[in-house]
């Protein structure tokens, strides 16, 4: 079956300071690969998403993940953290040509002024 | 945009009574999900339907059903609730499988005394 692991349950990072939130995927072939957002008391937020092609997706509000097949990884980064990225953050699978989002715990992120 | 809502922000219902969640999208999905959100164990499928009628058990189905008769209204059913089903409750829709994005509800805390 396939599993997203998160590894880092919180980070802090101070304001201007760049990001990064590591994923690790397992799947025999290459996932369809997600990261959503949540801020507090909202719902999922579609951040970016690779599913072929380039190997760094750029996507909303300045993030940015790099697909690495030799490494099962999809991590998050962002050059320079703003205090309203504060939020927590999954990141998601789906294998092949399924229906099923298989999510990750999460992150939580703070940003310190 | 699309848009997803959900019948109630907040719910505190007694144990052992029956609990009905409603979600309602606007963009004519053919998909919809339900998802459970629990600290430290992410985002856990309860069912989907991608078509009216028509569902799928996820991973955690235990002690839910769902009921989807019109396309734009998917519904979570609570039979009999107990303690260990409060969380907070998730509705998703997306257009097709893979790739496609899930759009999501703020969705509801329910709270089972």
């Amino acid at each position: 079956a396939q599993s997203v692991t998160q590894p880092d349950i919180h980070i802090t990072v101070s304001e201007g300071a760049s990001l990064e939130l590591r994923c690790n995927y397992s799947y025999g072939a290459t996932p369809y690969l997600f990261w959503y957002v949540q801020s507090p008391g909202q719902g999922l937020q579609l951040l970016l998403k690779y599913f072929s092609g380039d190997t760094l997706v750029q996507g909303i509000k300045g993030f940015e993940a790099e697909f690495k097949r030799s490494q099962s990884s999809f991590n998050l980064r962002k050059p320079s953290v703003h205090w309203s990225d504060a939020a927590e953050y999954f990141c998601a699978s789906v294998a092949g040509g399924g229906n099923k989002l298989t999510f990750g715990t999460g992150t939580q992120l703070k940003v310190e002024l | 945009d699309v848009k997803v809502t959900q019948s109630s922000r907040y719910l505190v219902k007694r144990t052992g009574e029956k609990v009905f969640l409603e979600c309602v999208q606007d963009m004519d999905h053919e998909n919809m999900f339900w998802y459970r959100q629990d600290p430290g164990l992410g985002l856990r499928l309860i069912y989907f339907s991608y078509d009216v009628k028509m569902k799928e058990k996820g991973d955690i189905p235990e002690g839910y059903s769902v009921s989807r008769e019109k396309k734009e209204r998917f519904s979570l059913i609570l039979e009999s609730a107990s303690t260990n089903q409060t969380s907070m409750y998730l509705c998703a829709s997306s257009s097709g499988a893979g790739a496609e994005t899930q759009y999501f509800g703020p969705g509801t805390r329910l709270l089972v005394l």
